[in-house]
């Protein structure tokens, strides 16, 4: 497998900065992506990483370090409708598309 | 158009029955995908169908039988179920090779309660 690691639950404060961790034992993939799922909904696209670095989208960034086999996703000014799980996967294509997701980490924004 | 539509919402059905799930997308997508969903779980990759041809199987168990009639329709045939195969069943689809602005596009899923 190829062994994606997050934390399970996170809690926060309402207005603050949180980072939620992904870390994966795999190689080879193309890029990593973030997606936002609240409960019983589909997931939705966050974001994508194919080179290491930061990519900034509004409130919410992303890191990625292949040679640390690393990723972060960074929510500032957080709302309460950023409760939700956040997912991180990893992307496979080499004549086939393969997404395959991280566990996830549910946040609890708190006023 | 940028939706991935899926039906029914809800279903539940009896271990001896027969039904469908369907999936139709008209964003020129010619990568479609069937994930299941356990509560407080991930989703999990099932099929991958590129160019609607069959491209992966996950060692799904021949209870679920996928089906792409055409580039916008996924179906997945669903027989002989067993209880704990209720689960949230996603549909996604992606351009061939999904760009940075893209992603994969899920849709709302179908609830599957099998009794």
């Amino acid at each position: 497998g190829q062994n994606i690691d997050q934390p399970t639950e996170m809690t926060a404060t309402e207005g603050a900065i949180v980072q939620i961790n992904c870390t994966y034992q795999t190689s080879g993939f193309n890029g990593l992506f973030w997606y936002q799922q609240h409960a019983g909904e589909a997931p939705t696209f966050l974001s994508y990483n194919v080179l290491d670095g930061l990519e900034e989208k509004g409130r919410f960034s992303s890191f990625l370090s292949r040679s640390k086999g690393y990723s972060y996703l960074l929510l500032k000014e957080l709302q309460m409708k950023d409760s939700a799980s956040y997912l991180c996967a990893v992307f496979f294509s080499g004549g086939y598309n393969k997404l395959i997701f991280g566990a996830g980490t549910r946040l609890a924004v708190h006023p | 158009d940028t939706e991935v539509t899926q039906t029914p919402k809800h279903l539940v059905m009896g271990m001896t029955n027969k039904k469908s799930l369907k999936c139709e997308q008209h964003m020129g997508h010619r990568a479609m995908y069937w994930y299941k969903q356990k509560a407080k779980k991930p989703p999990e990759l099932m099929f991958v169908y590129s160019y609607e041809k069959l491209s992966i199987n996950e060692s799904v168990p021949s209870r679920f039988s996928p089906e792409c009639p055409n580039s916008s329709l996924l179906n997945l045939h669903l027989h002989a179920l067993q209880p704990e195969d209720s689960a949230l069943y996603l549909c996604a689809s992606s351009q061939d090779r999904p760009a940075n602005n893209y992603g994969y596009t899920f849709g709302s899923g179908t609830r599957l309660t099998v009794v």
